[in-house]
Formats: structure tokens, sequence, C-alpha cells
């Protein structure tokens, strides 16, 4: 069974640009969920969608979006980046139902911004 | 508001010898209680978890104690290997569709 993939791994952007990060689930899994992840932050949740529907939002700006489609992939844009978007972005998808609420986490997409 | 707050923030321990990483949690309602294992270059994987009507739960070499009482859990690692050189995260959330909140993580170095 297929991981959770993440693309690009890999991006430099600089300040002002937008960035867009997409996240294919574990076949079967309806739920997604993203993290940005720091060194001074540790993992931070930034919101979960579940059946194409946001269902839990952190506390960031409304810069950062997302949306997911009916086959449960999701991607997310970050609007007019700034210098400390830079961060690892960690996607994870779970199955809910009946599952044990174990998250699995993609190798995520490493943003810097210049 | 950090509602998990988890220490130290590195560790190094000797091949052979015992880790152990707090973490401390605010939220009494918190019901699920996991840790986390991040190697370098690699998103984080679930490593044992636990629920709050249990005090420990072990398995092989690592073990969660957990404590209601005094909001606190901890991860044991017996026998430390390099191998578990890693970062390790603790967690918690209420179960029922609500997010993980994570601690700030532990960089553990196992040195031969």
């Amino acid at each position: 069974k297929a991981g959770v993939t993440q693309t690009p791994r890999y991006l430099i952007k600089t300040r002002g640009q937008q960035v867009t990060l997409s996240c294919s689930p574990i076949s079967g899994h309806r739920s997604v969920s993203w993290y940005q992840q720091t060194p001074g932050q540790g993992l931070q949740f930034l919101f979960e969608y579940f059946s194409e529907t946001q269902r839990n939002k952190g506390n960031f700006p409304g810069r950062f979006s997302g949306r997911q489609f009916s086959n449960s992939r999701s991607e997310m844009n970050v609007s007019t980046l700034e210098l400390g978007d830079s961060a690892l972005y960690l996607c994870a998808s779970s199955n809910p139902s009946g599952g044990s609420g174990e998250l699995f986490f993609g190798e995520g997409s490493r943003l810097t911004v210049l | 508001q950090q509602q998990v707050k988890q220490s130290p923030q590195s560790l190094i321990v000797q091949k052979g010898g015992i880790s152990i990483i707090n973490c401390a949690y605010e939220n009494t309602a918190f019901d699920y209680f996991p840790w986390y294992q991040q190697f370098p270059g690699k998103g984080p994987a679930l490593l044992i978890a636990i629920r709050p009507d249990v005090s420990e739960k072990k398995e092989g070499r690592f073990t969660i104690s957990f404590n209601k009482s005094a909001k606190q859990f901890s991860l044991h690692i017996m026998d430390s290997q390099p191998g578990d050189s890693a970062t390790y995260f603790c967690a918690a959330s209420l179960s029922g569709n609500t997010p993980l909140v994570f601690g700030k993580g532990t960089r553990l170095s196992v040195i031969a």
C-alpha cells in the first residue's frame, strides 16, 4: 500500500510570491491534515479536511488555505509569502472511521522563502 | 498557548542506557496520547500511544508512563541503541475528530 505522497519535496520562493503544495493520502483515507514544522515551534496544526470539507483549522493567518478534492487528494496554498513561512510542510492522512486515530505522515515539502 | 510541553529539547544517551522524555499537558479533556518518531528527511511515524484508562503501556523497548493527576506522561526507551537516534514528539488530542497537538520535540542522540 503506497504511503502519503507530497509534492514538490523542495522549493524556493521569494517574498510576496505564492505557493501550492500537493498531498496524496493513503488509499482509502478520507482525512487529510496539514502541519507546519519549524525548529523553534515544532509541529503546528494548519487545517484538516474530511470529505472535501474543512473540519478543523489551526491558528494561522488567512494567507494559508487549503482544499480537498473528491479523490481525497489535498492542496494547501500560501499567498504573499513571508520569510517566516520557511518550513517543512507535512501532510498526514488518517482513517477516522473505526481507525485508531493514527496519523500517517508524508515526507514533507520543504519551503524556503528568500 | 502551548498545550503540550515537552522536555528536554535534546538528549544524549550512551548505548544501552535508558532514554527518558517527559511531556505535560494542560487540557484535562485530552484522552489520547501518542508518541511519534521522526528520522531526518522523513515524516513523523507513530511509535506508541496510550489512553488515560491505563497508567503504563509497553511495546518492546518502548514504554509510556501516564500520570493523570499530574497531567504528565513520559516515554522511556530501554537499552537505547544508535538506531533510536531521532526526534521524538509527544502529542495529545480529544478523540473524536480533533487535531493532535504536538510538543516541540526532543532530539535524541544515542552514542556508542
